[in-house]
C-alpha cells in the first residue's frame, strides 16, 4: 500500500527566504504527483502536477521536482511572502481509479513578515 | 465562474440523525469525489463517481451513502451508523478519474451536538 510522507510537518521562516518542502512515497510505480495548497478552513488548490515521465514543473515562484526512482519530490518556493502561509500537501496517483490517489499529511508553513 | 460549491459550510448533527452534505459543480467534469479530513491526517476517500448513476466505495465508506443522479451533483449522506462523523468534508471533481482530483470545494465542517 502506497504511503506518502511529508517533511517537515511544520516550518516557520522569515519573509524573503527560499525554502524547500519534501514529499516521499514508498512505491515508485506512480502515474503522477500533485502539490496542493490549503488555507485554513478551505479546500485544496492544485499548484502543480508532474507526470511520471517529467522531472519538474514550474509556476511562477514555485518549482516542483520529481525523482520517481528514489520516491521523492520537492516543492521549491522562491522569495517567500507572508501570503504563502498555508498547508502544502502532496498526493501521488498510483493508477486504478480514485482509490489510487494517496495524500500526505501536509507541511504547515508560516512566513513571518 | 466555474467551480465547486459545497453547502452548508457548517453542519451540526444530533445523535441518531442522518444529514446530507451538498456538492455541486459547473465544470462539466465527469468524476466527483468525497474526502474526509481529520486533524493531523491526510485526506481519506469516502466515495467516488466516474459517471452519472455510478459510484464506488473508497477506503472509509462505512456509515456514508451517496447518489449521482445528475452530472453536476454528488450529495453525501452521513448516516447514524457513522459513529465518529466529526470532521471536515471535502468534495472534488476532475475531468476523468485518470487524472485524480484537480478542483476542490471549500468544505463542510460537521460537528456533533
Amino acid at each position: 500500500k502506497q504511503e506518502v510522507t511529508q517533511i517537515p510537518a511544520a516550518l516557520s521562516v522569515p519573509e524573503g527566504e527560499n525554502l524547500v518542502l519534501n514529499c516521499s512515497f514508498t512505491d515508485s510505480a506512480i502515474y503522477n504527483l500533485q502539490w496542493f495548497r490549503q488555507d485554513p478552513g478551505k479546500g485544496l488548490t492544485s499548484l502543480l502536477l508532474i507526470q511520471s515521465s517529467q522531472r519538474e514543473q514550474t509556476s511562477g515562484r514555485l518549482n516542483a521536482s520529481l525523482d520517481k526512482s528514489s520516491g521523492r519530490s520537492t516543492l521549491y518556493i522562491a522569495a517567500s511572502q507572508p501570503g504563502d502561509s498555508a498547508t502544502y500537501l502532496c498526493a501521488v496517483w498510483s493508477g486504478g481509479g480514485a482509490d489510487g490517489l494517496t495524500f500526505g499529511k501536509g507541511t504547515h508553513l508560516i512566513i513571518q513578515p | 465562474d466555474g467551480g465547486i460549491t459545497q453547502s452548508p459550510k457548517y453542519l451540526f448533527r444530533k445523535e441518531g440523525q442522518n444529514v446530507t452534505l451538498s456538492c455541486e459543480q459547473n465544470l462539466n467534469h465527469d468524476a466527483m469525489y468525497w474526502y474526509r479530513q481529520d486533524p493531523g491526517q491526510g485526506l481519506r476517500l469516502i466515495y467516488y463517481s466516474q459517471i452519472v448513476n455510478d459510484f464506488q466505495k473508497g477506503d472509509i465508506a462505512e456509515g456514508y451513502s451517496v447518489s449521482r443522479e445528475k452530472k453536476e451533483s454528488f450529495p453525501l449522506t452521513v448516516t447514524s451508523a457513522q459513529k465518529n462523523p466529526t470532521a471536515f468534508y471535502l468534495c472534488a471533481s476532475s475531468i476523468s478519474d485518470s487524472w485524480g482530483p484537480q478542483h476542490f470545494g471549500d468544505g463542510t465542517r460537521l460537528s456533533i451536538l
